[in-house]
């Protein structure tokens, strides 16, 4: 069965960097594009970017162009999103998600566990 | 940029009651490209409804989508008790892909 495990928790300080990996398994890993969608502590759902595992491609969303990078390890099976120049308002839980299918015409069907960050000096 | 409105933010019940929930987008959404999720505290989002009114695999049938263009509606037609949770709806299949603030469906 398809699964998505990502790193652990972790903690910086303003101004800092974040990378959160998101190992896949169960399935073949350039079938599906992968998603990163993030909430805010008691917040709702917020969608970062996306990465197209074949090759590589990404679309940010706008608010997040120029301080977010999406990246893929086909050996390990692995997704990779880096954050830049942090803020206190990046604390947030962090998912990865994939589609059940390789349209991009398809919902979320899975989920990672979600990796808490925490921004604060 | 498509933003989705959820009505009401929050929904207090009773375990057997009804529960519609309003998801209201400020442009069409095309190809009725809309989901709803639940979430539970501490738990990733779980895929309910896709399409506006497909179910995803192991939902119960007591969990109905509809709508189409700007209005959808997520309706439970009988609460149990595991259903009390934050549903989101999602609008998917271009960018930028969003969500709505979510409502709260809460025991009474």
């Amino acid at each position: 069965q398809v699964q998505l495990v990502q790193s652990g928790a972790d903690l910086k300080k303003p101004g800092a960097s974040v990378k959160v990996s998101c190992k896949a398994s169960g399935y073949t890993f350039t079938s599906f594009f992968l998603h990163w969608v993030r909430q805010a502590p008691g917040q709702g759902l917020e969608w970062m970017g996306m990465i197209n595992p074949n090759g590589g491609d990404t679309v940010y969303a706008q608010k997040f162009r120029g301080r977010v990078t999406m990246t893929r390890e086909t050996s390990t099976s692995t997704f990779q999103i880096e954050l830049n120049s942090l803020r206190t308002e990046d604390t947030a839980v962090y998912y990865c998600a994939s589609p059940d299918c390789s349209s991009l015409t398809c919902p979320l069907d899975y989920w990672g566990q979600g990796t808490l960050v925490t921004v604060s000096s | 940029e498509i933003v989705l409105t959820q009505s009401p933010a929050t929904l207090s019940l009773s375990p057997g009651e009804r529960a519609t929930l309003s998801c209201r987008a400020s442009q069409s959404v095309r190809s009725n490209y809309l989901a709803w999720y639940q979430q539970k505290p501490g738990q990733a989002p779980r895929l309910v409804i896709f399409a506006a009114s497909s179910r995803a695999a192991g939902i119960p049938d007591r969990f109905s989508g509809s709508g189409s263009g700007t209005d959808f509606t997520l309706t439970i037609s009988s609460l149990e008790p595991e259903d009390f949770a934050v549903y989101f709806c999602h609008r998917y299949g271009s960018s930028p892909w969003t969500f709505g603030q979510g409502t709260k469906v809460e025991i009474k």
